[in-house]
């Protein structure tokens, strides 16, 4: 079975651009969330979906939006980047919102 | 507040020692709690998730402790080998679906 897809896998964007980086979940999981992890830290919750509602949200800007779809997948855009919100975002995805939790690789993104 | 702490931040050892990380958390009032294995620029992989309920799981050479009114998780590695070298990550998981991660400890095993 394939586990958590992410793409794209790596970006690179300039300062007030925006973003939109997408997951999808393994089969059958209805849960997904996401991460920011800058480097050297541990990952920090942004978001997360459970059956295409938001479920959770973590401390981070108006900026951080996402949606999931009715296939379980899932988006998150951020808009007018910031250099600080260059990192590497994670998705995983869990068949409801308390079990286990898988990984996605992640997307790297640079802002330039 | 909500957070956690691991304890070290790095470990260097030689292989085949048994080894101990560390994982306390502020807030006891958790979910479960879940240990993963990050490989260098890669996602995270899972390696036990312990439910509040539970005080301990085991997987192969993995064995994970919880004891919630101290606010302390351990993970212990038996037979330490090269392959293990990694970053391990504790994470609470509470009630709001908030998931607060420790910062990791960055093992190293030597052949």
């Amino acid at each position: 079975d394939a586990g958590v897809t992410q793409s794209p896998t790596h970006l690179i964007k300039t300062r007030g651009q925006h973003v939109t980086l997408r997951c999808s979940p393994i089969s059958g999981h209805k849960s997904v969330s996401w991460y920011q992890q800058v480097l050297g830290q541990g990952p920090q919750f942004i978001f997360q979906y459970y059956e295409k509602e938001e479920r959770g949200r973590g401390n981070f800007p108006d900026r951080f939006s996402a949606r999931q779809f009715p296939n379980y997948s899932s988006e998150l855009n951020v808009n007018a980047l910031l250099l600080g919100d260059s990192a590497l975002y994670l998705c995983a995805s869990s068949w409801d919102r308390y079990n286990e939790q898988f990984f996605g690789p992640g997307t790297r993104l640079t802002v330039l | 507040k909500q957070e956690v702490t691991q304890i070290p931040a790095a470990l260097s050892v030689p292989e085949g020692e048994n080894l101990v990380l560390n994982c306390s958390f502020t807030d006891s009032a958790i979910y479960n709690l879940q240990w993963f294995r990050q490989d260098p620029g890669k996602g995270l992989t899972s390696l036990l998730l312990i439910q509040s309920s539970q005080r301990e799981q085991t997987s192969g050479r993995l064995n994970a402790s919880l004891d919630k009114s101290s606010g302390r998780s351990t993970l212990y590695i038996a037979a330490s080998q090269p392959g293990d070298s990694a970053t391990y990550l504790c994470a609470a998981k509470y009630n709001n679906n908030d998931m607060r991660f420790g910062a990791g400890t960055r093992l190293t095993v030597k052949p």
